[in-house]
């Protein structure tokens, strides 16, 4: 059974900190991994897919990595904004699960001005 | 390209009550998942649909049904309503190969009283 988890669950940083979530699985055999953000109330938004055969990913002030050997991905964020507090997920897909994802607890991550 | 939609957003039920879900995927998109959010377990998978089959299944009782049309829109019904049944429910729209990102949609959250 594929567990996910994510540590901090909290985070509180001042603007302009550049900071690393993490997220650590147990079932190496996965498609993909992939890191959203969500809003209080919202839907999930897509920030970052990661392949298995892939290093890492990068979108403008993210860097997400992952290591598959080792059941671990970190998904980095520079120059933290205001804007940025959210709750961050990660998720994996499996390679026996069609398109099922797998999620973590996630990060609640709160920028201070 | 328009996103994916769910209606309606905000449900209010009463135990015993069923209710029905629609989610509308990206156009082009053949897959559809259904998850529960709730704060004490997370997000948890409910079920999948491809090409209007069911894929994949969660645990969930079998209150928990649904299906898709030959369009790819797809619906979710919750029969004989019960209070831990409240819950945002998001659907994620996925073109259907094992590497595409999944897309969630803005959710609907349902209230049981």
């Amino acid at each position: 059974k594929q567990e996910v988890t994510q540590i901090p669950a909290a985070l509180s940083v001042p603007e302009g900190e550049n900071l690393v979530l993490n997220c650590s699985f147990t079932d190496s055999a996965i498609y993909n991994l992939q890191w959203f953000r969500q809003d209080p109330g919202k839907g999930l938004t897509s920030l970052l897919l990661i392949q298995s055969s892939q290093r890492e990913q990068t979108s403008g002030r993210l860097n997400a990595s992952l290591d598959k050997s080792s059941g671990r991905s970190t998904l980095y964020i520079a120059a933290s904004q205001p804007g940025d507090s959210a709750t961050y997920l990660c998720a994996v897909r499996r390679e026996t699960s069609g398109s099922r994802l797998t999620f973590g607890e996630g990060t609640q991550l709160t920028v201070n001005p | 390209k328009a996103g994916v939609t769910q209606t309606p957003r905000y449900l209010i039920k009463t135990r015993g009550q069923q209710v029905t879900l629609s989610c509308s995927p990206i156009s082009g998109h053949r897959s559809v998942s259904w998850y529960q959010q709730t704060p004490g377990q997370g997000l948890q998978f409910l079920f999948e649909y491809f090409s209007e089959t069911q894929r994949n299944k969660g645990n969930f009782p079998g209150r928990f049904s649904g299906r898709q049309f030959s369009n790819s829109r797809s619906e979710m019904n919750v029969s004989t309503l019960e209070l831990g049944d409240s819950a945002l429910y998001l659907c994620a729209s996925i073109r259907g190969g094992s590497t595409d990102t999944q897309y969630f949609g803005p959710g609907t959250r349902l209230t049981v009283l």
